[in-house]
């Protein structure tokens, strides 16, 4: 079964708006990574999570490593219509990359 | 930047047809990688291989068989496609080996296929 939970599952914003997801998971993860996936293309990494309490950012993108280690969550700030996609989390399980259902973001101009 | 190239952006098979999907990537990565992403499923890995003439099953590896004769190169094929395999096929690949192995998936920009 899903080992990853992701919320939520669709946001609507606007343009501007700051935009807040997480993800949690039933297990102590000692890796967080964050993807996007543009439509119809391949996901690309975002920001990668190696130290429970770690806070990465990468431009508009924020990303923390939960202190308990089953959770992360990802902070879009200022979005633009280009922020528009699926974002996914993904952890190591079972020395395999788990992933998360997606959220799905839109941006309205 | 790492670069993942998989051989078809779209493809259309009949029921019964074998295909294949192939994957290149250039960045000598020892490990490489198989998914399929379904609406509301995320992405669910089917094969994967740590080396050359190396693979492991996936999650879901039934009806599907991969190939790995050179390291850049990983091949799905479906012996006998069916109308449930219909799906976004993803390819990736990421770099070292056993307990160095990093988790840093770099994928490829998928074949959407469709079995009539």
């Amino acid at each position: 079964g899903q080992q990853l939970n992701q919320s939520p599952q669709s946001m609507f914003i606007q343009e501007g708006e700051d935009v807040s997801m997480n993800c949690t998971s039933s297990s102590i993860f000692n890796t967080w990574l964050w993807y996007k996936q543009d439509p119809g293309e391949g996901p690309v990494l975002l920001i990668a999570l190696y130290k429970a309490g770690e806070l990465t950012s990468n431009g508009r993108l924020t990303a923390q490593f939960g202190i308990t280690r089953k959770d992360s969550f990802l902070n879009i700030s200022a979005s633009i219509p280009s922020d528009v996609g699926i974002y996914f989390c993904a952890g190591p399980l079972r020395g395999k990359l788990t992933f998360g259902q997606g959220t799905i973001l839109t941006v309205h101009p | 930047d790492v670069k993942v190239t998989q051989s078809s952006r779209y493809l259309v098979k009949r029921t019964g047809e074998k295909v294949f999907l192939e994957c290149v990537q250039d960045m000598d990565h020892e490990n490489m990688f198989w998914y399929r992403q379904d609406p509301g499923l995320g992405l669910r890995l089917i094969y994967f291989s740590y080396d050359v003439k190396m693979k492991e099953k996936g999650d879901i590896p039934e009806g599907y068989s991969v190939s790995r004769e050179k390291k850049e190169r990983f091949s799905l094929i479906l012996e006998s496609a069916s109308t449930n395999q219909t799906s976004m096929y993803l390819c990736a690949s990421s770099s070292g080996v056993g307990q160095g192995a990093s988790y840093e998936q770099y994928f490829g920009p998928g074949t959407r296929l469709t079995v009539t």
